[in-house]
């Protein structure tokens, strides 16, 4: 069965330093990869995703990631964070199944804190 | 058109209450999906639909009765509660295979 595992259950960062979440994933194959940013009290939109092609992937509001096949990962970056970017995040992998879009499995979700 | 919604986005129900929860997706998505989101555990996936079919029950326990008339609308029917069943509930929806999902905001379920 796929995992995905996020080390760091709480990040705080200045506003204005770069930004980098980590995510691992355990699956046999390669999976589709997402990530989602939820604020207070919402649901989850979704950032940016990868299925196949260009391994540096961009998303909205200037994240990007990368995928490492050797290393099992899809880290997120921002070059430079903003206070608005407070919020938890979550990456996922997902599996093709049956003719129903995918089943996505979850990480633990990093919460991103910014200083002024 | 918002996308995905949910209602009521907070609910407040006695473990001898009966309640549902809606959701309802204007993306044209064949796809509909019901996840639990708990304050200590992953986003946990409950049930999958396809085309109106329920394709995945994730060993949800039957006091959660799932319900999708037709592609746009979701419900979760609840009955006798418990407490632990306080969480955040999440519906998605996703076009088909190997597309993404996309989440309404979610409903705010507290059992007492």
């Amino acid at each position: 069965a796929q995992s995905v595992t996020q080390p760091d259950i709480h990040i705080t960062v200045s506003e204005g330093a770069s930004l980098e979440l980590r995510c691992n994933y355990s699956y046999g194959a390669t999976p589709y990869l997402f990530w989602y940013v939820q604020s207070p009290g919402q649901g989850l939109q979704l950032l940016l995703k990868y299925f196949s092609g260009d391994t540096l992937v961009q998303g909205i509001k200037g994240f990007e990631a990368e995928f490492k096949r050797s290393q099992s990962s899809f880290n997120l970056r921002k070059p430079s964070v903003h206070w608005s970017d407070a919020a938890e995040y979550f990456c996922a992998v997902g599996i093709p199944y049956n003719n129903a879009g995918n089943m996505l499995t979850f990480g633990g979700g990093t919460r991103l804190m910014v200083k002024p | 058109e918002t996308g995905v919604t949910q209602t009521p986005r907070h609910l407040v129900m006695g473990m001898t209450n009966k309640k549902s929860l809606k959701c309802e997706q204007h993306l044209g998505h064949n796809a509909m999906y019901w996840y639990k989101q708990s304050a200590k555990k992953p986003l946990e996936l409950m049930f999958v639909y396809n085309f109106k079919e329920q394709t995945e029950n994730n060993s949800v326990p039957s006091r959660f009765s799932p319900e999708c008339p037709n592609s746009s609308h979701l419900f979760l029917h609840l009955h006798t509660l418990q407490p632990e069943d306080s969480a955040l509930y999440l519906c998605a929806s996703s076009p088909g295979q190997g597309d993404t999902q996309y989440f309404g905001p979610g409903t705010r379920l507290t059992v007492l």
